[in-house]
């Protein structure tokens, strides 16, 4: 159980256009994912907490109208990537929150999708 | 703010070799504490967590014990194998967020 997927996996795509990246919780609702970037051989960066049915609070020095994001339903967060230019290549992760009752809420990660603006 | 400072790699080791990689964390309050493990080409996988002080948390022959008065949370494991290279990444989570703060990452790569 607790799993979640990100789609597309790997992306290529011009420079200018706009990339939509997906998050689903597959067998959990999940109020609450997160959206972080992952720089080669670097550490996962959060760039923003993603809220079902509100906005999305995005961490300093992320850009909000570049990464737009998305939570319309407890099982669905998208990233889209706006105006895509070769220095936002990089490798997208998510993750969604699981909350149990009388337990710690436990973030599961997606796969990751690896982006290449040329 | 929270932070994690974590032991840098890379780390080469041959199989069967006692593995210490270093944690440790700055946050007020009471965090959970994480380690998390990312193999070639795929995402973040939770390898073992401890909530509280003095908890051990331990999974796949991986253990690391919660130090309040240390303020650590290294990693070990009493013999590595070649299937253990990746990136592990010592992480936090306040007591009152949710948010996760990821270390650096330490590259670990185990020789036959």
């Amino acid at each position: 159980g607790a799993v979640v997927s990100q789609h597309p996996s790997w992306v290529i795509c011009k420079s200018g256009t706009s990339v939509k990246i997906e998050c689903r919780s597959l067998d959990f609702q999940a109020t609450t994912m997160f959206w972080y970037r992952q720089f080669p051989k670097q550490s996962l960066m959060l760039m923003a907490t993603s809220n079902e049915g509100s906005k999305a609070t995005y961490e300093q020095g992320v850009e909000k109208d570049k990464f737009l994001i998305n939570h319309a339903s407890l099982t669905l967060s998208t990233l889209t990537v706006t105006s895509a230019h070769p220095e936002d290549s990089s490798f997208y992760i998510c993750s969604a929150e699981l909350v149990s009752a009388g337990a710690q809420e436990t973030q599961y990660f997606g796969p990751g999708t690896r982006l290449l603006v040329l | 703010g929270d932070s994690v400072t974590q032991m840098e790699g890379p780390v080469t080791l041959s199989e069967e070799a006692f593995l210490t990689i270093n944690c440790t964390y700055t946050a007020t309050g009471y965090p959970s504490l994480f380690w998390y493990v990312q193999y070639p080409g795929e995402g973040l996988q939770l390898l073992l967590k401890a909530t509280k002080a003095d908890d051990k948390g331990s999974n796949k022959g991986f253990e690391a014990t919660y130090r309040k008065e240390t303020t650590s949370f290294h990693l070990e494991k009493g013999s590595v194998q070649v299937s253990d290279s990746a990136v592990y990444f010592c992480a936090l989570r306040g007591s009152s967020a949710s948010k996760i703060i990821f270390g650096s990452g330490t590259r670990l790569s185990i020789r036959p």
